[in-house]
C-alpha cells in the first residue's frame, strides 16, 4: 500500500489509558498526517507534520499529541483515552507540491487503525 | 465548521447509468480539489484531482467539474459499474498549502 504501514490495526482499550498509534512510511515523503473517520463527520485532520520535529494542529487536535523524530515515523498519542476517541484513524503521506510526478499534490493513505475505547 | 460539504449521504444508480456526486466548499482560498474512493476496511484511494485553473478534468470514466464562482465541484462516473460501489470523499486544499480538508462522504451503490 504505497509504503505506508499503520500499527496496531485494531486496538481495544479502557478509558483513561494511554494509547500510541504508529505510522511508518518508506516513501521518504516530507508530509505526514493523522486523520480520524467518524460517521457523519467524514475525515477530519488531527495533526500533521511537515518535517522531522515539525508538526502542527489540525481541526480536531484536542486530546491528541504527535511526534516525528524520523522522516519515516509519525506517532499519534492519546494521553488518556476517552470513549469519544473511539474511531478509525488513518495516516496519510504526501510529497507536497511537486512530490508527485505529475506535479499534483496527492495524499496517500494507510489502511487504518480501528481504536475502541471502553 | 465544515469547510467542505457533501450534502448527499447516499446515492443509488443503475449499472451503466451516470453517477453524479456533488461537493460544496466555503473557503475561497481552496485552489486544489481531489476525489477519493473508499471501500470498507481499507484506506481511501486517490481518484482524480483538479486545480482552479481548470473547470474540467477527465480520466477514463471519471470526470470532475469545478465551478469556482459557485464553490461547487462534482464527480461524474460514466458508465457506472458495480465495482464503483464505495464511499466517495471530496477534499480541498489551498494550492500553496499542504492541509487537506475532507467532506463527509457520499456512499454510492451501483445496482446491477
Amino acid at each position: 500500500d504505497a509504503g505506508i504501514t499503520q500499527s496496531p490495526r485494531h486496538k481495544v482499550t479502557e478509558t483513561g489509558t494511554p494509547v500510541t498509534l504508529r505510522c511508518h512510511q518508506t516513501e521518504n515523503h516530507r508530509y505526514m498526517y493523522w486523520y480520524r473517520q467518524d460517521p457523519g463527520h467524514g475525515l477530519r485532520l488531527i495533526h500533521y507534520s511537515y518535517g522531522v520535529k515539525d508538526t502542527d494542529k489540525g481541526e480536531v487536535s484536542d486530546g491528541y499529541s504527535v511526534s516525528r523524530s524520523k522522516t519515516e515515523d509519525f506517532l499519534l498519542t492519546l494521553e488518556s483515552a476517552t470513549s469519544s476517541q473511539t474511531s478509525v484513524y488513518f495516516c496519510a503521506i504526501s510529497g507536497g507540491s511537486g512530490g508527485n510526478p505529475s506535479g499534483a499534490n496527492v495524499l496517500t493513505f494507510g489502511a487504518g487503525s480501528r481504536l475502541t475505547v471502553l | 465548521d465544515q469547510q467542505v460539504k457533501q450534502n448527499s449521504p447516499s446515492l443509488s444508480v443503475q449499472e451503466g447509468r451516470i453517477s453524479i456526486l456533488n461537493c460544496d466548499y466555503t473557503n475561497s482560498m481552496f485552489d486544489y480539489f481531489l476525489w477519493y474512493k473508499k471501500y470498507p476496511a481499507e484506506g481511501p484511494t486517490f481518484l482524480i484531482s483538479i486545480s482552479s485553473i481548470k473547470d474540467k478534468n477527465e480520466d477514463g470514466r471519471f470526470t470532475v467539474f469545478l465551478n469556482k464562482s459557485a464553490k461547487h465541484l462534482s464527480l461524474h462516473i460514466v458508465p457506472s459499474q458495480p465495482g464503483d460501489s464505495a464511499v466517495y470523499f471530496c477534499a480541498a486544499s489551498p494550492l500553496t498549502g499542504n492541509q487537506f480538508y475532507f467532506g463527509t462522504g457520499t456512499s454510492l451503490t451501483v445496482i446491477p
